[in-house]
């Protein structure tokens, strides 16, 4: 157990929906990093938060947000979702800002676009 | 634009067999991780390699850095039915992202 928790573990919806993962990172870490990970474009950065401020953004859809709040927990909210949205959305915490040390990943959320 | 290739992406073993693991990276880093995945899984931390000629084991897994060559090695030694998984090796870019190899699937055969 890495200490990292994301919730749902599965979630299954319609195109054109908009749903909200949910990750709450290991104790003490300010650090919140977003991964999607699927068969074709394997594990793709989203976005990084150091303490509620965003800090990298990699390949994030404009329909994809997401924040940090002040208890450090993060959510990131994938709206007009499509088919190709499919994928394992990982939470990744780690105490480090700046300079990445180690990450320390969640189960994982399963989304299932129909 | 930093990119990591990994060879092979799939590596079918026999057990009690050794084999190597690939890591290449496109621009300067110091900083290499190797992460495990089992099926639908979480990445499980394996290795942090932090400078060069860095050489770190556990168990039957040994992974090296040379930063001059931006390479990194996973040798597994007399491969275990248990070792099957996917492999990632990661590498912090300039702007402080980790970005990902395409991982190798590993599976050892008895």
């Amino acid at each position: 157990d890495s200490g990292v928790t994301q919730t749902p573990k599965h979630l299954i919806t319609a195109t054109g929906q908009r749903v909200t993962l949910r990750c709450s990172p290991r104790s003490g870490d300010l650090s919140v990093y977003w991964y999607q990970q699927s068969l074709d474009q394997g594990l793709q950065f989203l976005i990084h938060y150091y303490n509620g401020e965003e800090r990298a953004k990699g390949n994030i859809l404009e329909r994809f947000s997401a924040q940090q709040f002040p208890d450090l927990h993060s959510e990131l909210n994938l709206s007009s979702l499509e088919l190709g949205d499919s994928a394992l959305y990982f939470c990744a915490s780690s105490v480090e800002q700046g300079r990445t040390g180690e990450l320390f990943f969640g189960e994982g959320s399963r989304l299932t676009v129909l | 634009e930093l990119k990591v290739e990994q060879n092979p992406l799939f590596l079918s073993m026999q057990e009690g067999k050794n084999y190597t693991i690939y890591c290449n990276y496109s621009t300067t880093s110091d900083r290499l991780y190797w992460y495990r995945q089992d099926p639908g899984k979480s990445l499980e931390s394996l290795f942090v390699l932090l400078s060069n000629g860095a050489v770190k084991q556990e168990g039957r897994l040994m992974a090296s850095l040379d930063t001059k060559a931006r390479l990194s090695t996973l040798h597994i030694t007399a491969a275990v039915h248990d070792l099957s998984a996917t492999y990632f090796c990661a590498v912090v870019n300039q702007g402080g992202k980790l970005i990902f190899g395409q991982g190798t699937e590993l599976s050892v055969k008895p």
